[in-house]
């Protein structure tokens, strides 16, 4: 049971190119997110799907595209990445069953756009 | 909109202490409220979950308590150690919303010298 993993770990980019950001749960849960997250900004939510086949925008969705593939994986594309997107990226899963409501967290992709 | 704040942004504290974070949000509707740990470079690790219907919760020297009406909740840690430097974020997940993200604090950045 691997958890929330994320792939690649370190990425750096120029700015205009395009990358996606591959996230994989093997939990069997429905919900899946992305957040980025910068100094003294918190963590802000990227896009969201609360199942598989739906997708809904978050707080900062601008510049993101993001694809709930199957169950299991989710996945997040910069078209044209911009200085701004410099952040570290973390995927979560959430568990709902009864009272339990729990998020794991991959580690975090760390990227850096020139 | 719902809005999480975290006082203090940093404490430093000797070993042994009993010390409280606080965690205070802006619209008491909330669905549930958890308190996760991040470590340096790390992802986010849960420690506590109070659902909207409790009043606290309890995990080893960690105590996390929830009042609604005054939209604030705070974490105990019992007997400070080295061990708990990290830095402690405050989530809420909104009422109806059931399928969406948690809004995140800035986190405190704690820090337990020995």
């Amino acid at each position: 049971n691997a958890g929330v993993t994320q792939t690649p770990k370190f990425q750096v980019l120029k700015t205009g190119q395009s990358m996606t950001l591959q996230c994989a749960q093997d939990m069997n849960h429905n919900s899946m997110y992305w957040y980025r997250q910068d100094p003294g900004m918190g963590l802000r939510l990227i896009y969201y799907s609360a199942s598989e086949g739906t997708t809904d925008k978050g707080e900062v969705p601008n510049g993101y595209n993001v694809s709930r593939l199957n169950k299991r994986e989710f996945s997040l594309r910069l078209e044209s990445a911009a200085p701004s997107q410099t952040s570290v990226y973390f995927c979560a899963s959430r568990e709902t069953a009864g009272s339990t409501d729990t998020q794991y967290f991959g580690p975090g992709t760390r990227l850096t756009v020139l | 909109k719902q809005e999480v704040t975290q006082i203090p942004a940093a404490l430093s504290v000797p070993e042994g202490e009993n010390l409280v974070l606080n965690c205070s949000f802006t619209d008491s509707a909330i669905y549930n409220l958890q308190w996760f740990r991040q470590d340096p470079g790390k992802g986010l690790t849960s420690l506590l979950l109070i659902q909207s219907s409790q009043r606290e919760q309890t995990s080893g020297r960690l105590n996390a308590s929830l009042d609604k009406s005054s939209g604030r909740s705070t974490l105990y840690i019992a007997a400070s150690q080295p061990g708990d430097s990290a830095t402690y974020l405050c989530a809420v997940r909104d009422r109806g919303q059931a399928g969406t993200a948690l809004i995140f604090g800035k986190g405190t950045t704690l820090s337990v010298s020995s």
